[in-house]
């Protein structure tokens, strides 16, 4: 079967950094993606990795290794603004997306 | 704004009612899809259209019955739904189905309750 696994939850302090990470097992493999859902909101796209390495982009960066079926979303200088819960999501060989149940991400001050 | 929008926001029925979910999308994208979320699990898909044909066979219960008129709009008709079926039904577009990023830009979904 289809199967992607993230911790249900993570608690991190302001101003730090934090890495979600992401195990998949899926039916063929055609990119990862990471979203982020605000409580009550609906999920907003954040990143996406189809080769191997490190993609950057701002206080976000994720990383994939196909090998492994692994990847880790890493949140640097943490806001209040980004406790959300973040879903991790594997596109498979019939191009639709697996979800993971998510990671919700508190944030302290 | 997303792009997407979804009415109603909030929508309670009985088992015995039928309803039905509105998706719009303003992105130009040709695959629109819905999706439930339950607490703590998964978003799971149900439907999927691209260019106004459904491409997507998952098992999806014969209460809920989508509908795609124009590569616009997308419905969810309800009918004679069970109290499992509450949660929050998202609707989603992207440019295409297929390779590259075609990432999906979500509405902001309708909580149903089912009682």
């Amino acid at each position: 079967g289809q199967n992607i696994d993230q911790p249900t939850e993570m608690t991190a302090t302001e101003g730090a950094i934090v890495q979600i990470n992401c195990t998949y097992q899926t039916s063929g493999f055609n990119g990862l993606f990471w979203y982020q859902q605000h409580a009550g909101e609906a999920p907003t796209f954040l990143s996406y990795n189809v080769l191997d390495g490190l993609e950057e982009k701002g206080r976000f960066s994720s990383f994939l290794s196909r090998s492994k079926g692994y990847s880790y979303l890493l949140l640097k200088e943490l806001q209040m603004k980004d406790s959300a819960s973040y879903l991790c999501a594997v596109r498979d060989s019939n191009y639709q997306l697996i979800w993971g149940a998510g990671t919700k991400l508190i944030i302290k001050p | 704004e997303t792009g997407v929008t979804q009415t109603p926001r909030h929508l309670v029925m009985g088992m015995t009612n039928k309803k039905s979910l509105k998706c719009e999308q303003h992105l130009g994208h040709n695959a629109m899809y819905w999706y439930k979320q339950s607490a703590k699990k998964p978003l799971e898909l149900m439907f999927v259209y691209s260019l106004e044909e459904r491409v997507e066979n998952n098992s999806v219960p014969s209460r809920f019955s989508p509908e795609c008129p124009n590569s616009s709009h997308l419905f969810l008709h309800l009918h004679t739904l069970q109290p499992e079926d509450s949660a929050l039904y998202l609707c989603a577009s992207s440019q295409d189905l297929g390779m590259g990023y075609n990432e999906q830009f979500f509405g902001p979904g309708t909580r149903l309750t089912v009682l």
